[in-house]
């Protein structure tokens, strides 16, 4: 159980397309996803907190413009790379969370999506 | 102030010894849970063990506890018996009291040796 998925799990892009990305969880509803940027031997930096039915929650510093999420369902949420530049090139890696019966919340994450921007 | 601190950039173990990896975190808040996830090459994070700030005795699960001491503000994961397939990124997270997001730790790297 606790599976998540993430589409595409690698893209090349031109500079100044758009792109977007899927995460969806399998077996669970989950009402609150989270989209992390992930530079090469760096750790996870959360970008935005994704709740189903209302507009995400973003970081300080991240764009809300230049990152569009939509989670329109309890299982799927969509990060778009709108006109990307080759410093957007990095790891995007979302969670899922679910709560188990101790009412512990715990994030179960998706493969990850490589993004590269030429 | 770091929140999550793991000083071990990398670590190295022989196969089927046990290993520690050190995480220390700075909350004020009496309500808090620490996670530890593995991120082998292919990227993936693997959700590991979870320790809550109430809970009284220290997390089990399988080859993984959580060597939790409060007082320190400490959360090492041990791992026995190690496998060649144990090597990977470590990170340690923490999320603090009614917020669903997680503060992750820069990570250690484990390689097993045969």
């Amino acid at each position: 159980g606790a599976v998540v998925s993430q589409h595409p799990s690698w893209v090349i892009c031109k500079s100044g397309t758009s792109v977007k990305i899927e995460c969806r969880s399998l077996d669970f509803q989950a009402t609150t996803m989270f989209w992390y940027r992930q530079f090469p031997k760096q750790s996870l930096m959360l970008m935005a907190t994704s709740n189903e039915g209302s507009k995400a929650t973003y970081e300080q510093g991240v764009e809300k413009d230049k990152f569009l999420i939509n989670h329109a369902s309890l299982t799927l949420s969509t990060l778009t790379v709108t006109s990307a530049h080759p410093e957007d090139s990095s790891f995007y890696i979302c969670s899922a969370s679910i709560r188990g019966r101790d009412s512990t919340d715990t994030q179960y994450f998706g493969p990850g999506t490589r993004l590269t921007v030429l | 102030a770091q929140k999550i601190t793991q000083t071990q950039p990398g670590m190295f173990v022989q196969e089927k010894e046990a290993v520690t990896l050190d995480c220390t975190y700075d909350t004020s808040d009496p309500s808090y849970g620490l996670f530890w996830y593995k991120q082998p090459s292919s990227g993936e994070m693997i959700f590991l063990i979870y320790q809550g700030s109430y809970d009284q005795q220290n997390a089990t699960e399988g080859r993984y506890s959580l060597n939790f001491q409060k007082a320190r503000k400490s959360a090492n994961l041990v791992i026995s018996a190690s496998q060649l397939g144990d090597s990977a990124m470590y990170f340690c997270a923490m999320r603090e009291g009614g917020y669903n997001k997680l503060i992750f730790g820069a990570g250690t790297r484990l390689a097993v040796h045969p």
